[in-house]
């Protein structure tokens, strides 16, 4: 089975910091990564889907990059709204397997 | 507008069954793949189980593997999930989730309902 670690658990920014999340597959996924974002008492909601493609509706300050093992979340300026738990997941296989997430606080 | 509305959870003893149902609207149901994925209070996101379109792919994480069954009823827009011999691990926000494929293994999960909880406890 694909095991997915997110670095790092948890990450302390401020309204307008650039800043990126990563994850990496225990063995090459190709592209099949997708990223969710959490907020408290509320369903997962998908951000970017095949690693890098951007969710409809979702802003651009929002993007994802990588291939193989290495994959990253980037959010280029932190909105207010944007402090939630963010999730990496692997379609390439399945079982299909979550990232354990990153807390982003403010 | 796509709606995924869960239900049949509660508290139940260890041991016990729950069926659990997710009534899907706002798409062509049987044109998608589904799934369900819970989450332990405090805890993130645990895939539990897939089901493609037509029933012919099935999938399930090897902790429920043997006492979870999913289905769906394309004629009702209806995902379920049957849970037996429930454990008190298996105390979660159950979540039904629409996949953006056919099959179960290879798309992305774009619409969430918004979960039904399931205790189990003596």
């Amino acid at each position: 089975d694909i095991q997915m670690t997110q670095s790092p658990s948890s990450l302390s920014a401020s309204v307008g910091d650039r800043l990126t999340i990563s994850c990496r597959a225990s063995q090459s996924i190709r592209r099949y990564l997708n990223w969710y974002q959490q907020k408290p008492g509320k369903a997962p909601k998908l951000l970017i889907y095949d690693a890098s493609s951007l969710q409809s509706g979702v802003p651009s300050r929002f993007s994802g990059s990588g291939s193989g093992t290495d994959f990253t979340l980037t959010i280029s300026s932190l909105q207010p709204e944007d402090f939630a738990t963010y999730y990496c997941q692997q379609s390439y296989s399945t079982p299909i397997a979550f990232g354990q997430g990153t807390r982003l606080e403010i | 507008e796509v709606q995924l509305v869960e239900s049949g959870g509660g508290l139940v003893q260890p041991g016990r069954s729950l069926r659990l149902s997710c009534a899907a609207s706002g798409f062509t149901f049987d044109d998608y793949a589904m799934h369900w994925v819970r989450q332990a209070p405090g805890k993130g996101l645990e895939w539990v189980s897939g089901i493609s379109w037509n029933s012919g792919s099935i999938g399930y994480a090897d902790s429920v593997k043997g006492r979870f069954t999913i289905s769906r009823d394309n004629a009702k827009n209806s995902l379920y999930l049957q849970t037996n011999s429930l454990r008190v691990e298996d105390t979660a926000l159950y979540y039904c989730a629409k996949d953006s494929d056919l099959e179960y293994s290879s798309g992305w999960l774009d619409y969430w309902g918004q979960g039904t909880l399931v205790t189990v406890s003596s």
